[in-house]
């Protein structure tokens, strides 16, 4: 069975630009969430989807960041337009089924902004 | 502070034992966590103790929480080389939405 996938690996833009992050989750898992992770700090919760629907977004930063997941399946985040302190490894993670105490996580995407 | 505290780094030699601790402030925690991040990896559950245990063992690793000093420890025995990476603590939150509150993590560099 394939993990969490994610695309890019890493990406590298400069301020003002646009960057679409792709996350694939585990076949059948429901839940997906993004985290961030900024050079130094903790592993932040961005997000967390329920199939299609955003059940909890109290973490993303501000208006620049928009995630969607059409479908319930993949879900993307786009950053625009991207500022110096959004650079950082954003991880995405799935589970099957809502508080299912385990959470896996995808490979991450490195993210630069310069 | 910080919901989760851990430090930043922990030596040892091949062979010992590493025990990396961390400490979360919230009673209410349903679930702990502990992740191991390889250089250029992502991020691999390890393993994850349940609020109402006090120890859980899986082969060479051992949790321990205290609940009443809020305190979580991973031992990891016979450490390797192949141990060396970033040992990420997490607590998932009684009603919580299932996210997870890291802390910083521990760089564990493992000495032949």
């Amino acid at each position: 069975e394939a993990g969490v996938t994610q695309f890019p690996s890493h990406s590298v833009i400069e301020k003002g630009q646009t960057v679409t992050l792709r996350c694939d989750p585990i076949s059948g898992h429901d839940n997906l969430y993004w985290y961030r992770r900024v050079m130094g700090k903790e592993i932040k919760f961005l997000l967390h989807f329920v199939k299609e629907s955003k059940q909890d977004e109290s973490g993303m930063p501000n208006n620049r960041f928009l995630a969607e997941r059409t479908g319930g399946t993949y879900s993307t985040l786009k950053v625009q337009p991207a500022e110096l302190e959004d650079s950082g490894v954003y991880f995405c993670a799935s589970s099957q089924e809502q508080g299912q105490e385990t959470q896996y996580f995808g490979p991450g995407t490195r993210l630069l902004v310069l | 502070g910080e919901d989760v505290e851990q430090s930043l780094f922990l030596s040892v030699r091949e062979g010992d034992s590493s025990v990396i601790n961390c400490t979360y402030t919230d009673s209410s925690s349903t679930y702990l966590y502990w992740y191991k991040q390889e250089p250029g990896a992502g991020l691999q559950l390890l393993t994850y103790i349940f609020s109402n245990m006090d120890m859980k063992q899986d082969q060479r690793l051992t949790v321990l929480l205290n609940k009443k000093d809020k305190h979580l420890s991973l031992r990891i025995a016979d450490t390797q080389t192949g141990d060396s990476a970033i040992y990420f603590c997490a607590e998932r939150k009684w009603g919580s939405q299932g996210n997870l509150i890291f802390g910083k993590g521990t760089k564990l560099s493992v000495k032949p």
